[in-house]
């Protein structure tokens, strides 16, 4: 079963709304770590914001912000006053234990397209 | 910064050819990590490393290989390589209980 589920392959939006993409994850920890990456056409993978479960408060960065719902295993991603170079592919990233290390594992992506 | 290269962004190899891709990470990384990257399937992991010549199967190791003879350096090895191993590549390091730090990508076509 996939642990990490981003159910939107696509989306798009006019330049300075607000979007947000969904991410579902599955797990039986009570302490790990999610992320959220944006690959632009460029194809360099960068962070965009992190969230540690221990923390209630959503994280945020700028005009990126986090909707974290524990109990509901939801972490989505809101983009406020959306901007050309915003679009890029997006994933959710869900950091678990297994054997020892930890994995971080992604979702399928959504591709975010800003339009003029 | 933290920089993670990849040898090369572009490679173009026939079946049957053992390939090598190289990744180098300047932060003193515990953790490495190999994915392949495929339209509508996401990051997919293929094997990581935890320490120096340790090293652990992911999500879909099979026809890879990896080394890690030093702590920056971590090379995956397609065995033979098969056309359905025409995808993109993404290197990955990270400290323990940090964010990863990727390459640049290496797009691989076998032909």
């Amino acid at each position: 079963a996939q642990t990490v589920t981003q159910s939107q392959p696509e989306m798009s939006v006019q330049e300075a709304e607000t979007v947000t993409l969904s991410c579902t994850y599955d797990t039986s920890e009570n302490n790990y770590y999610l992320f959220w990456y944006k690959q632009p056409p460029s194809r360099q993978m960068i962070l965009v914001i992190r969230q540690e479960a221990y923390k209630q408060q959503n994280a945020t960065e700028n005009r990126f912000s986090v909707n974290f719902q524990k109990a509901a295993k939801s972490f989505s991603l809101k983009i406020s006053d959306s901007q050309l170079g915003d679009t890029a592919m997006y994933f959710c990233a869900f950091m678990k234990l297994i054997q020892g290390a930890q994995k971080l594992v992604f979702g399928q992506g959504t591709r975010l397209t800003i339009n003029p | 910064d933290v920089k993670v290269t990849q040898s090369s962004r572009y490679l173009v190899k026939r079946t049957g050819e053992k390939v090598f891709l190289e990744c180098v990470q300047d932060m003193d990384h515990e953790n490495m990590f190999w994915y392949r990257q495929d339209p509508g399937l996401g990051l997919r992991l293929i094997y990581f490393s935890y320490d120096v010549k340790m090293k652990e199967k992911g999500d879909i190791p099979e026809g890879y290989s990896v080394s890690r003879e030093k702590k920056e350096r971590f090379s995956l090895i397609l065995e033979s390589a098969s056309t359905n191993q025409t995808s993109m590549y993404l290197c990955a390091s990270r400290a323990v209980n940090t964010e990863a730090f990727f390459g640049q990508g290496t797009r691989l076509t076998v032909v």
